[in-house]
């Protein structure tokens, strides 16, 4: 079946540091790929999204690229701010079902 | 204006007790799920419903039981609450049978405590 498999958090940075999260994943097909971050007490909300092979997501200074050779998804910021903190979710939707595959979740916490 | 949102946003009751959690959607959308966000924020799909229909029916305790009136609507009833069902429910919903790049969009949870 489908997975989605992310670097194990907490990650600890300060302001205006480079941020990578670690994402790969499994699929049968060509799965859409995607990035939802939830802020404290919310729901989650969608970042970004790439729909195939070498496509670039990017959203509020986020980045993500699509690797099918790396089966490979990781998110990018040049410069993370305090209000950057929170969980990150590697997500991927394979055609022709409605389900979606959640990876574990990445916590970030940015300190000034 | 909210485009998912779930009622109530905190539920705390006694352990063995029956609540209801609902969930309303006004983006149009085809499809409506379930998740259970444990206090790891591991996130785990409970059900979803397209058209009305039940499409996805995980590993779930037949304690619980999602009811979709309608397209915009998906309501999930938990019998004889336990204390392990103590988590944050999320509602989300999505557009397009068999497409698959459409993102999910979320409520903002409800948060069950079981005394």
């Amino acid at each position: 079946g489908d997975s989605v498999t992310q670097m194990e958090g907490p990650v600890t940075l300060s302001e205006e540091a480079f941020l990578t999260i670690n994402c790969t994943y499994t699929a049968t097909g060509y799965p859409s790929l995607f990035w939802y971050v939830q802020y404290p007490g919310e729901g989650l909300q969608l970042l970004l999204k790439a729909t195939k092979a070498d496509d670039k997501g990017s959203n509020k200074g986020f980045e993500a690229t699509y690797r099918k050779e790396t089966t490979s998804f990781h998110l990018e910021k040049g410069s993370v701010q305090v209000s950057d903190s929170a969980v990150y979710f590697c997500a991927l939707r394979s055609g022709g079902y409605q389900k979606v595959t959640f990876g574990t979740g990445t916590k970030l916490q940015v300190i000034p | 204006d909210t485009a998912v949102s779930q009622t109530p946003k905190y539920l705390v009751t006694q352990m063995g007790n029956d609540k209801s959690i609902k969930c309303e959607q006004n983006l149009g959308h085809d499809t409506m799920y379930w998740y259970k966000q444990d206090s790891k924020k591991f996130l785990k799909i409970m059900f979803s419903y397209n058209n009305k229909e039940l499409i996805i029916n995980e590993t779930v305790p037949n304690r619980f039981s999602p009811k979709s009136p309608d397209k915009a609507h998906l309501n999930l009833h938990i019998n004889s609450l336990e204390l392990g069902d103590s988590a944050v429910y999320f509602c989300a919903s999505s557009q397009g049978t068999g497409d698959s790049n459409q993102p999910q969009h979320f409520g903002d949870g409800t948060r069950l405590s079981i005394l």
